[in-house]
């Protein structure tokens, strides 16, 4: 399996413009996480799915962010409209269990100027 | 009582040296802990994890021991190596249930 898949990499963007940022978790992971990382905050966690089904939303920061899961093998987190406090690197992750190991992308790395 | 406290922000050790991350937690119900490594570029990966039903766990260099009446547990790399310089997370999550609590990472950077 090639893991967890993320894209784009590296986004820059103007404050204003809409960004989605898109994830393929591993082939049969129940569950998929999406985080935020930044120097200040640390490691976040954002949303979770289990199934496709949105399970815990409270870490999504603002109005702005949301997230889809329309099949097991692909996810987005959209950001409208963006804003430069939003830069940071995304990671999406997937697991068999949430409670056990998670296995993460190679993040996507925002910059919102 | 969902927060997992990690110290020291940043490490630096010397090659060969033992390098040790501590973490704390407040919720007895947390029964899975594991430590994540993260090199720069990259995605946390798991690196070890323990239950509370062992003090200590060592894979190779990297040794959890594990006080679950201080609710503590702690990261160990024996020998270190400047290819063990990353970030370190350490966390925590309750078998049933959905999250996993990460603390705040420990910058280690290995002297060659």
């Amino acid at each position: 399996d090639a893991g967890v898949i993320q894209s784009p990499r590296h986004e820059v963007t103007e404050m204003g413009q809409e960004v989605t940022l898109r994830c393929k978790p591993i082939s049969g992971h129940d569950y998929l996480f999406w985080y935020r990382q930044t120097m200040m905050r640390g490691l976040e966690l954002l949303i979770y799915f289990n199934n496709n089904v949105p399970i815990d939303d409270s870490g999504m920061p603002e109005d702005r962010f949301s997230a889809k899961m329309p099949n097991a093998s692909f996810s987005t987190l959209k950001i409208q409209p963006s804003e430069p406090r939003d830069s940071a690197v995304y990671f999406c992750a997937s697991s068999l269990n949430p409670a056990w190991e998670q296995y993460f992308g190679p993040g996507t790395r925002l910059t919102v100027t | 009582q969902q927060q997992v406290k990690q110290s020291p922000q940043s490490l630096i050790v010397q090659k060969g040296g033992i390098s040790i991350i501590n973490c704390a937690y407040e919720n007895t119900a947390f029964d899975y802990f594991p430590w994540y490594q993260q090199f720069p570029g990259k995605g946390p990966a798991l690196l070890i994890a323990i239950r509370p039903d062992v003090s200590e766990k060592k894979e190779g260099r990297f040794t959890i021991s594990f006080n679950k009446s201080a609710k503590q547990f702690s990261l160990h790399i024996m020998d270190s190596q400047p290819g063990d310089s990353a970030t370190y997370f350490c966390a925590a999550s309750m078998i049933g249930g959905f999250k996993t609590i990460f603390g705040a990472g420990t910058r280690l950077f290995v002297k060659a």
